[in-house]
């Protein structure tokens, strides 16, 4: 079956302009989560989604960092007036229930702020 | 808070040969996950392999095995009969079973070579 998909797959903006990225979850998995992948920082968490429940937003950056669920499927990671310190491969994983299942990846979308 | 450190930033392996990746964590759980993924060129994270803390056998899957020493909190991988699509970034993961929205804590990564 389909896989978890991403777009774009390159993003180029500038610097204070707002970007919206979208991960495509797999069919039929209930959990999605955004991580961020940056040369200073490695890899980190950045949301959470389970079901209807409220999002776990404890790893996003700062305020200009949101993201929400529609429908219980498509999700929209939105970074408002975006920083150079922002470019980094932004990855979406989602899993057919929290745990233990395993987290599936897409294929990232690379973000370059000018 | 969950940690997890990989301490070689790269290895190179010649072809059919075996090479060891390393992975250390610190967590104060007793319950969890550990995971090895793959990240190629293509962006695309990969599992490799997955265990599960409460199983003392280790994992196997194919030409990829894992130590698992939950004493010493160490959880290495072994690639066996290295292959050219071996090749890529590899990151070792954790997931408590208790951590708040399940998310993994990847360590930096180490990036193999296969070396025709």
């Amino acid at each position: 079956g389909a896989g978890v998909s991403q777009s774009p797959s390159n993003k180029v903006t500038e610097k204070g302009k707002d970007v919206e990225l979208r991960c495509d979850p797999i069919s039929g998995h209930t959990a999605l989560y955004w991580y961020r992948q940056s040369l200073g920082q490695g890899l980190e968490f950045l949301i959470y989604f389970q079901g209807n429940s409220a999002p776990d937003k404890s790893g996003l950056p700062s305020d200009r960092f949101s993201a929400e669920r529609t429908g219980g499927s498509v999700s929209t990671l939105t970074i408002q007036r975006t920083q150079q310190e922002d470019s980094a491969v932004y990855l979406c994983a989602s899993s057919f229930s929290p745990s233990p299942d395993t987290q599936y990846f897409g294929p990232g979308t690379r973000l370059t702020v000018l | 808070a969950q940690t997890v450190t990989q301490s070689q930033p790269e290895m190179s392996v010649q072809e059919a040969e075996t090479v060891t990746l390393s992975c250390t964590y610190d967590t104060s759980e007793s319950d969890y996950y550990l995971f090895w993924y793959k990240q190629p060129p293509s962006r695309q994270m990969i599992l490799v392999i997955r265990q599960e803390a409460y199983k003392q056998q280790n994992a196997t899957e194919n030409r990829f095995s894992v130590n698992f020493q939950k004493a010493a909190k160490s959880f290495s991988l072994k690639i066996s009969d290295s292959q050219l699509g071996d090749a890529a970034m590899y990151f070792c993961a954790y997931r408590g079973i208790k951590a708040a929205g399940n998310k993994l804590t990847f360590g930096g990564g180490t990036r193999v070579l296969v070396k025709p």
